[in-house]
């Protein structure tokens, strides 16, 4: 069955840079556009980053513009989040999701907290 | 960009009761919106997909319609596992915006 783990999150200071994982299975990864969206606690959904299945077509939020970086390696089925600067207004729960319009599938979600 | 606005922010109600909650985009976004349903600590789970189409295997109690700028998400018939936040997405324009989520409270 289709099967997304993130990894990757943890404790770092603003300022710092941290890079995710996302971990797939279960599915042709290289049809599939793959989608990065965060929840801060207790708040909503934010849409952050999208790929294409070649990894030649990519998009961010304003808010991560410059400071994020997806990528994907097709070999590997695993999808990326480069994340440089890193704000206290980072501080999220990163999760992956399959699809670019319509998200069936995703992962149970890594923390990132961005404190000193 | 879209802004999403949900309403309302939270309700409660009982089981057996229907209720409906509204996503308003702030400019037309045709039937480009879908709607999930979220328990806590857990990921997202797709409801229903281009404004009224129900996703495979979530429950007939569970509809959506509208087009353009308003929407809604009705649960008819309440159980006690629709206790969650509800959120719409529209993915009309990038970037592909949320509501700022529907908390539901079951009796």
């Amino acid at each position: 069955q289709v099967q997304l783990v993130e990894s990757g999150g943890d404790l770092v200071k603003p300022g710092g840079s941290l890079r995710l994982s996302c971990a797939v299975s279960g599915f042709s990864f290289s049809d599939y556009y793959m989608t990065w969206i965060r929840q801060a606690p207790g708040k909503g959904l934010e849409w952050i980053s999208y790929i294409n299945g070649r990894g030649t077509t990519v998009d961010y939020a304003d808010s991560v513009k410059g400071r994020f970086t997806i990528s994907r390696d097709n070999a590997k089925n695993s999808l990326y989040l480069q994340m440089n600067s890193l704000r206290a207004e980072d501080t999220a729960v990163y999760f992956c999701a399959r699809g670019s319009l319509y998200f069936h599938h995703w992962g149970q979600g890594t923390l990132v907290t961005v404190s000193s | 960009d879209i802004q999403m606005t949900q309403s309302p922010s939270s309700l409660s109600a009982s089981v057996g009761d229907s209720v409906t909650i509204t996503c308003q985009a702030s400019q037309d976004i045709s039937n480009y919106l879908n709607w999930y349903q979220q328990k806590p600590g857990k990921a997202p789970n797709l409801l229903i997909y281009d404004a009224s189409h129900l996703d495979a295997g979530v429950p007939l109690r569970f509809s959506g319609s509208g087009s353009g700028t308003d929407f809604s998400l009705t649960i008819s018939s309440l159980q006690p596992e629709d206790a969650a936040t509800y959120f719409c997405q529209q993915f009309d324009t990038l970037p592909y915006s949320f509501g700022q989520g529907t908390n539901l409270e079951i009796k």
